[in-house]
C-alpha cells in the first residue's frame, strides 16, 4: 500500500529534550515536506527536500532541523523544543508537478 | 500577502444546497492545483486536482480553475453534513522546484 508512515503520532516531551520525529514513504517521490498546523494558521511549511541531500527553508524553520540521507526517508529534529513548537505536524511527499500525500499526523506538546 | 489566500469561514450552508470555496494565488508560474479536505485533527485528503482552465468535475465536486485571473473554486453540489470540514486550497509551482504551498483553509459547515 502506497503510504507515508509518521512516528510517534503523539509526543508529550520537556523543554529542551532532543526529539526525531521520523517520516517515510514507499512511493519513490523526490519531494518531501515538513509542515506544522497551528489553530487559524493552516499549514505552514518548516523544510522541504527535492531530493537526497537537497534540502531548503520553508516559512518556518526556526529551531528545527532536517535530513534527507535516503529518498524514502526525511526525519525532522528538534535540537532543543520549546514551548512554542507545541504543535501538530505532518509530513508529506510528491512527484514534480503532482498532489501531496500525507502522512498520519504527530501531535507534540512541549511542557 | 499570501502566496495562496482563503477566507477563513465558516460558510455556512444547508444540506442539499451548493458550497463554494475561493481560493487565489500570486505566483503566476503555479501549474497545478488541488483542494484537499481535512476533518479536525486528521491528515488532509485529496478530493479534486486541476491542471489546466476550465472546469474539472468528479461527482458532487467541481473544481474551476482560471490562471489570468489566478483563481481557482471549488463548488460541492447537494451538500452533506459529512462534508462539514475544512477545505484546503494548494498550489503547486511546477518545474524543479515543485514546492506546494497551502491556503490556510476554509470552514465549511452544513447544517441540516
Amino acid at each position: 500500500e502506497a503510504q507515508v508512515t509518521q512516528n510517534p503520532r503523539y509526543l508529550i516531551t520537556v523543554t529542551g529534550k532532543k526529539l526525531t520525529v521520523t517520516c517515510s514513504q514507499n512511493m519513490n517521490h523526490e519531494y518531501m515536506s515538513w509542515y506544522r498546523q497551528d489553530p487559524g494558521l493552516g499549514l505552514r511549511q518548516i523544510y522541504y527536500s527535492m531530493n537526497v541531500e537537497v534540502t531548503d527553508k520553508g516559512d518556518v524553520p526556526e529551531g528545527y532541523k532536517v535530513s534527507r540521507k535516503e529518498k524514502r526517508n526525511f526525519p525532522l529534529i528538534l535540537e532543543s523544543p520549546s514551548p512554542n513548537q507545541t504543535s501538530l505536524y505532518f509530513c508529506a511527499s510528491w512527484r514534480v508537478n503532482t498532489e501531496a500525500f500525507f502522512g498520519q499526523g504527530t501531535r507534540l506538546t512541549v511542557v | 500577502q499570501k502566496e495562496v489566500e482563503q477566507n477563513s469561514g465558516p460558510l455556512s450552508v444547508p444540506e442539499g444546497a451548493i458550497a463554494s470555496l475561493n481560493c487565489t494565488y500570486s505566483d503566476r508560474v503555479s501549474q497545478s492545483f488541488f483542494w484537499y479536505r481535512q476533518y479536525s485533527g486528521k491528515s488532509p485528503e485529496l478530493i479534486m486536482s486541476i491542471y489546466s482552465n476550465g472546469d474539472k468535475e468528479d461527482g458532487r465536486f467541481t473544481a474551476q480553475l482560471n490562471k489570468a485571473s489566478q483563481y481557482v473554486s471549488l463548488l460541492i453540489r447537494d451538500s452533506q453534513p459529512s462534508d462539514s470540514a475544512t477545505y484546503l486550497c494548494a498550489v503547486n509551482r511546477g518545474s524543479s522546484a515543485s514546492k506546494i504551498i497551502f491556503g490556510s483553509g476554509t470552514r465549511l459547515s452544513i447544517r441540516p
